[in-house]
């Protein structure tokens, strides 16, 4: 079975511009989530989407946004970009169950200019 | 809210024993996953414990008090590719059980 994956893997922006970051769970998942991972603050969670409908939110600014598609797979976009978003940024997915495991991507690192 | 506070940096030998430590306060507390990132890498899954007690899994067990809130991941036998960061999370009752996870502890294997 195919794992998290996650494109691009690398990604330099300029301070304003707009990015989107692709995440494709493994096969048979519906919840898939966004972590951002700095030094600083560790894995903070962005939001967590399940079947087409956000149904967790962290705490970040309206900037960050997500959707996810039919076939489970999830975009995440970053308007209006600033230096503090230079992060890596990870995607998790998991099965229904609540006891599920989360299996992340390797990554986005996103660079900010 | 929740709080998770786990050491910042651990650094040991290879061969010995290392316990790093997660503490935690958490309302309606479910419970708690233990996961190794190495450096540029994504984060993997080592264990999962709700109930109280001990769970061995070749040479990393883990170990949870939920009256403490208290958990540690006990490494045997290091070696030098265990030199990583261990990321505790814990998951709430309700809703979808998402983990949050503390800021990591960076362990630094010697030879």
């Amino acid at each position: 079975k195919a794992g998290v994956t996650q494109t691009p893997r690398y990604l330099i922006k300029t301070r304003g511009q707009q990015v989107t970051l692709s995440c494709s769970p493994i096969s048979g998942h519906r919840s898939v989530s966004w972590y951002q991972q700095t030094p600083g603050q560790g894995l903070q969670f962005l939001f967590e989407y399940f079947s087409e409908t956000q149904r967790n939110k962290g705490n970040f600014p309206g900037r960050f946004s997500g959707r996810q598609f039919s076939n489970s797979r999830s975009e995440m976009n970053v308007s209006t970009l600033e230096l503090g978003d230079s992060a890596l940024y990870l995607c998790a997915s998991k099965g229904s169950s609540s006891t599920d495991t989360q299996y992340f991507g390797p990554g986005t690192r996103l660079t900010v200019l | 809210g929740q709080n998770i506070d786990q050491p910042t940096e651990m650094t040991a030998t290879e061969g010995a024993i290392v316990q790093i430590n997660c503490t935690y306060q958490t309302s309606g507390f479910n419970g708690l996953f233990w996961y190794q990132q190495h450096a540029g890498e994504a984060p993997t899954f080592l264990s999962y414990n709700v109930l109280d007690g001990l769970e061995e899994k070749g040479r990393f067990s883990s170990f949870l008090s939920r009256s403490k809130g208290y958990s540690y991941l006990l490494l045997k036998e290091l070696q030098m590719k265990d030199s990583a960061s261990y990321l505790c999370a814990v998951t709430r009752e309700g809703g979808s059980y998402i983990p949050t996870f503390g800021r990591g502890t960076s362990l630094i294997v010697h030879p």
